[in-house]
């Protein structure tokens, strides 16, 4: 099975602040054959299910605020929150589609400062 | 728009069964893989099963092969989960969820839409 770690298990930033979330994979999650990483972020909120935020590491899901970013490659992955705003309150996952078991990260809860 | 609905969820005894089911719409569903992921009180997320478009495939994570069956009604637009000899470690909010429409009938893939959870909890 692929493990995702992530780090850190939570952070405090202050409003207008950069976040940084790292998504560690046991096992290289590049499909070699069309060069995409098969690797999602979500968001998730108290009460609420998880929402999609970027995959193919890299690629925003429609409506999704530009200050989310994803990065990476292969093994090593991150969520960057560019200017946090107090809706961002949340925890964030990440989760490789790149086989079965598809996996997540066990979260990083953000909060402020 | 879509959505999807989760029923079925209660509490149970440890050994007994239960039925899950996603009621969906706003999309084709005999088009799309469907998913059941769970999340245990206070812990991450967790997937449980996948099943293809048309059911003729089904994956399902270790702890519940041989105890948990996902099946499918593309006439009633329906997901469902069977789940037999629960456990108390099973005790969880049982969410279905879709791919995005530009992963088509792929059966591993990011989750797109979420229903709101069914919770499952099972102690004597």
């Amino acid at each position: 099975d692929i493990v995702l770690t992530q780090s850190p298990d939570s952070l405090a930033v202050s409003l207008d602040e950069r976040a940084t979330i790292n998504c560690k994979s046991s096992q290289s999650v590049l499909y070699n054959s069309n060069n995409k990483n098969y690797l999602a972020w979500y968001q998730q909120r108290p009460g609420q299910p998880p929402k999609l935020l970027i995959y193919w590491a890299s690629t925003r899901e429609s409506g999704v605020p530009d200050r989310f970013s994803g990065s990476g490659s292969g093994t090593d992955f991150t969520l960057t929150i560019s200017s946090l705003q107090a809706e961002d309150v949340a925890v964030y996952y990440c989760q490789q589609y790149y086989t079965t078991p598809l996996t997540f990260g066990g979260g990083t809860k953000v909060e402020i400062k | 728009q879509v959505q999807l609905v989760e029923s079925g969820g209660g509490v149970v005894q440890p050994g007994r069964s239960l039925r899950l089911s996603c009621a969906t719409s706003g999309f084709s569903f005999s088009d799309f893989g469907m998913y059941w992921v769970r999340q245990a009180p206070g812990k991450g997320l967790e997937w449980v099963a996948v099943i293809s478009n048309d059911g003729s495939n089904k994956f399902y994570e270790d702890s519940v092969k041989g105890r948990f069956t996902i099946s499918r009604d593309n006439s009633k637009n329906t997901l469902y989960l069977q789940m037999n000899s629960l456990r108390a470690e099973d005790t969880a909010v049982y969410y279905c969820a879709k791919g995005p429409i530009t992963f088509g009938r792929a059966i591993v893939s990011p989750f797109d839409y979420w229903g709101q959870g069914t919770l499952v909890t099972v102690s004597s």
